[in-house]
């Protein structure tokens, strides 16, 4: 059982709006840097976001993260086809002399 | 081009042994911490273990610390996973994947990955 918090599934049509959200407590949310990562059936994950709310290069601007308090989201704009995947958050927790914590992931889906 | 390479999954009893490689090219490899990340089938992403980019600091998951040990040799751009009292639920798709920096604690940015080496426990 994850530490992290998120919905197993969000979905929607082309075009609109997704929130995935990511929900934590202040020894990993509150007190660290929130990435997110993508992956697609049968392949290795990407790095989408890092440090909260940086895309790194390569990465659409359809793709935009944010941070308050203990939670995070990632939003994806402008939703597309071959956007289907797995998306998962993940921080470092201060807990256990530091590990790294994955959120359970959830499957978008466009309709 | 940055590139990760990982090997030496198998199938392996349980309680046995197992060492990964995770082989490096395109960066400077001492600048970099390295981690490795597990997948059991079906399921999620797990946190393994991450090493700092000089070798001397280690973190795992509770869930195999004391049984897995991460190690690096820079001078042959390699990075290790050495398994050993292995249990049916460690089978899973090891990845290995680069950090941002070379600290452990602030290399939270894993980019790139690799593609994974599958690691069955089984009897």
């Amino acid at each position: 059982q994850s530490v992290l918090t998120q919905p197993p599934s969000a979905s929607g049509t082309p075009g609109q709006r997704v929130i995935i959200s990511c929900s934590g407590s202040s020894s990993n949310i509150g007190n660290n840097y929130v990435y997110w990562y993508q992956q697609f059936p049968g392949t290795a994950p990407k790095l989408l976001i890092e440090k909260n709310d940086q895309r790194p290069s390569g990465v659409p601007d359809r793709f935009s993260g944010s941070k308050s308090g203990t939670s995070a989201s990632l939003a994806i704009s402008g939703l597309r086809s071959d956007d289907e995947g797995d998306y998962y958050c993940a921080a470092w927790d201060d807990n256990l002399s530091g590990s790294y914590v994955f959120g359970p992931g959830t499957r978008v889906t466009v309709l | 081009e940055v590139q990760l390479s990982e090997s030496g999954g198998d199938l392996v009893q349980p309680g046995g042994s197992l060492r990964l490689s995770c082989a490096a090219s395109g960066f400077f490899f001492y600048s970099y911490a390295m981690a490795w990340v597990r997948q059991a089938p079906g399921k999620g992403l797990e946190w393994v273990s991450t090493i700092g980019g000089g070798g001397g600091a280690t973190y795992y998951a509770e869930s195999v610390k004391g049984r897995f040990t991460v190690s690096r040799d820079n001078s042959a751009n390699i990075v290790y996973l050495q398994m050993s009292s292995l249990r049916p639920e460690d089978t899973a798709l090891y990845y290995c994947a680069r950090g941002d920096t070379m600290i452990v604690v602030t290399a939270g940015a894993f980019d790139p990955w690799g593609l994974g080496t599958q690691v069955t426990v089984s009897s």
